[in-house]
């Protein structure tokens, strides 16, 4: 197990609401970013958080926005909830370090907004 | 054109053959290359970084061109457990924005 973890591991919301996703990350690791896949896609970075600040972000409109705390776990949330936000939401934490290295996934949370 | 492009797939082999997977990428200036892993209904899992050199993981190679801004896997004596998708990922220079591939799907029978 990579010890990344996510909660919650499946969640149901109706359009116009708002979620909160949680993920903890690997021990010693100062990075995490945030992925969306939809069926059948790999996932599409939707932005990273390392030391608490917001290190870059995807194509995602700013209703989706982040936290990252102190002891590097990390919150993504989603405002006015859309059919098509219908996804598995993945977290990966990593070490920063100059070259970019590997990424350790949790398991993710299945969203379905309906 | 999209950022990384992979072959779409689905590849049925049997067990025993040598599959290979390429994958195509758009930013020159990309500097770290990788090939993912994922399960069905699971979290993606690196599989192998690949190096300019090449490199070589018991049945699994990995090579990358930078001049045609190409990388390849190949998997040799493929196994009924090899049966996944596989996500080409590159990481764009100092860059925080990793970008997968669509992935492509591998089936192997027995």
């Amino acid at each position: 197990e990579t010890g990344v973890t996510q909660s919650p591991t499946h969640l149901i919301k109706t359009r116009g609401q708002q979620v909160t996703l949680r993920c903890s990350s690997q021990s010693g690791h100062n990075t995490v970013s945030w992925y969306q896949q939809a069926l059948g896609q790999g996932p599409q970075f939707i932005f990273q958080y390392y030391r608490e600040e917001e290190n870059g972000r995807g194509n995602f409109p700013p209703r989706f926005s982040g936290l990252q705390f102190p002891n590097y776990s990390s919150e993504l949330n989603v405002n006015a909830l859309e059919l098509d936000d219908s996804a598995l939401y993945l977290c990966a934490s990593s070490l920063k370090t100059e070259l970019n290295t590997e990424q350790f996934f949790g398991p993710g949370t299945r969203l379905t907004v309906l | 054109r999209k950022e990384v492009e992979q072959d779409p797939g689905p590849f049925n082999v049997p067990e025993g053959a040598t599959v290979a997977f390429n994958c195509t990428y758009s930013n020159s200036a990309s500097q770290s290359f990788f090939w993912y892993r994922q399960d069905c209904r699971k979290e993606p899992k690196l599989l192998m970084s690949v190096y300019s050199s090449g490199n070589e993981d018991g049945r699994f190679t990995a090579q990358l061109n930078r001049a045609s801004q190409y990388i390849s896997l190949l998997i040799r004596d493929s196994k009924l457990s090899d049966s996944a998708t596989y996500l080409c990922v590159v990481n764009p220079t100092g860059g925080f924005k990793t970008i997968f591939g669509a992935g492509t799907r591998l089936f192997v029978k027995a």
